[in-house]
């Protein structure tokens, strides 16, 4: 993680454990939206996204949850495993080609 | 492996310098995106093309510039370099215009003495 903020909220979860990610956006016309998982000396790697006219999707062991009142959106990954541990980004898109980024949370997974 | 290739993998430089990072898109993808990224302000976005046109336009000084060639790869030009163009710079690169997952290559690192 030495590419992303120094001062990034971080999670600290259980192996074993589901994690919950929160993300709040900002623009209230941004329709699709898309979390990033980043590894160490990496670039972002797409995990699930989702369009406005929905409010959940799942993934493979993850699901996205859109709550376009409050606009907030979370991620939530079962069964947490160490090579989960990241920093995750949400980014919201605007009018087809506006994308903003979060600031990240890291996730941290104990064994 | 995302299939967006980013070279060089590191880049060090002084102040005043030029510099060139290349990215060769997925194949098949028709849009290129340009990202810095920096300690104290995470993930921000550059500049997009799509199909050799810019398509986007985002946070990027009068001192960058961007093109897109007609194999589609493209190129991130940095010039009169300051030490606060340190960064991680990352290409993406999705098949359409946009409204879809962006799939980004593992960065260029730049250090400016």
């Amino acid at each position: 993680g030495e590419s992303v903020g120094l001062h990034l909220p971080t999670l600290s979860v259980q192996e074993g454990d589901n994690s919950i990610i929160n993300c709040a956006y900002s623009n209230s016309a941004s329709d699709y939206f898309i979390w990033y998982k980043q590894e160490s000396g990496k670039g972002p790697q797409f995990i699930i996204d989702i369009r406005s006219n929905m409010d959940k999707r799942q993934g493979q062991r993850v699901t996205v949850l859109l709550n376009k009142t409050v606009k907030h959106l979370s991620l939530q990954i079962a069964a947490t495993q160490p090579g989960d541990s990241a920093v995750y980004f949400c980014a919201e898109v605007y009018n087809n080609n506006d994308m903003r980024f979060g600031a990240g949370t890291r996730l941290t997974v104990k064994p | 492996d995302s299939g967006v290739t980013q070279t060089p993998k590191h880049l060090i430089t002084a102040t005043g310098q030029r510099v060139t990072l290349r990215c060769s898109p997925r194949s098949g993808d028709l849009s290129v995106y340009w990202y810095q990224q920096s300690l104290d302000q995470g993930l921000q976005f550059l500049i997009q093309y799509y199909n050799g046109e810019e398509r986007a336009k985002g946070n990027i000084l009068e001192r960058f510039s961007a093109q897109q060639f007609p194999d589609l790869h493209s190129e991130l030009n940095l010039s009169s370099l300051e030490l606060g163009d340190s960064a991680l710079y990352f290409c993406a690169s999705s098949s359409g215009k946009g409204n879809q997952p962006q799939h980004f290559g593992d960065g260029t690192r730049l250090s400016i003495l």
